[in-house]
């Protein structure tokens, strides 16, 4: 199974808005909603913050949300913060029942 | 408030078998899946495999001949068998928590490295 593509890199200013795209297939991203976002701090545990496309943990903010558009899901981070810096990873369910990774997006707040 | 605590040997020689075991505190093993994640150095996650609490289990294709996660007796811990390592598994190894029929990675360990040399 292939890697989910994701921008190596992101960044905007404090207040703004900004979206990570994960580009998947037919037999993964396109096929199910089971696609989850996954916030990590080097050195810390990583902390789920999107899962089955659009739905947020307790806890998690309303600033950050999901959606999925065929083979591409994506995260809004609105009103970024400068906590929100991070690496961010989408996962999704695939059609031979396994999970697969996103590359990872660093997001920097400028 | 579930927490999950990975332990195990932080070197291990190439060739040999990574073993690795997550603690589960305060929560019970039933109606989740149990994963383990790694993250080699400057790179991103892989996904590795889980075991759900029935114990069936999925693994990454392209580890599954080497790979065995397991539910331990007394079903407050789960551990990972990495066979026949190289220096190509060195990595940080998380564990993980998933509900059942979603996407829901929500609880994870802090991590442990590996190093295999």
């Amino acid at each position: 199974q292939s890697a989910l593509i994701q921008p190596a890199s992101v960044s905007g200013s404090p207040g703004q808005s900004i979206t990570i795209s994960c580009t998947g297939t037919s037999h993964d991203v396109g096929l199910y909603k089971y696609v989850a976002w996954i916030q990590h701090h080097p050195g810390r545990a990583p902390k789920l913050m999107i899962y089955d496309v659009n739905n947020r943990p307790s806890g998690v903010s309303n600033r950050f949300s999901g959606s999925k558009s065929g083979n591409t899901a994506s995260l809004t981070i609105s009103g970024l913060q400068a906590d929100d810096e991070a690496d961010y990873y989408c996962t999704s369910f695939t059609n031979i029942g396994t999970y697969v990774f996103g590359i990872g997006t660093k997001v920097t707040v400028l | 408030q579930v927490q999950l605590q990975e332990s195990g040997p932080g070197l291990v020689r190439p060739s040999e078998t990574l073993s690795l075991t997550c603690a589960i505190s305060n929560g019970s093993i039933s109606n989740y899946h149990w994963a383990w994640i790694r993250q080699p150095p400057g790179r991103g996650l892989e996904w590795i495999g889980y075991v759900s609490y029935t114990g069936d289990t999925s693994y990454n294709p392209s580890l599954k001949s080497r790979v065995t996660i397991s539910i331990g007796t007394s079903r407050n811990q789960f551990s990972l068998k990495l066979t026949s390592v190289t220096a190509a598994d060195t990595a940080v190894y998380f564990c993980a928590r998933a509900i059942t029929g979603t996407s829901a990675y929500d609880i994870w360990g802090q991590g442990t490295m590996v190093t295999v040399s």
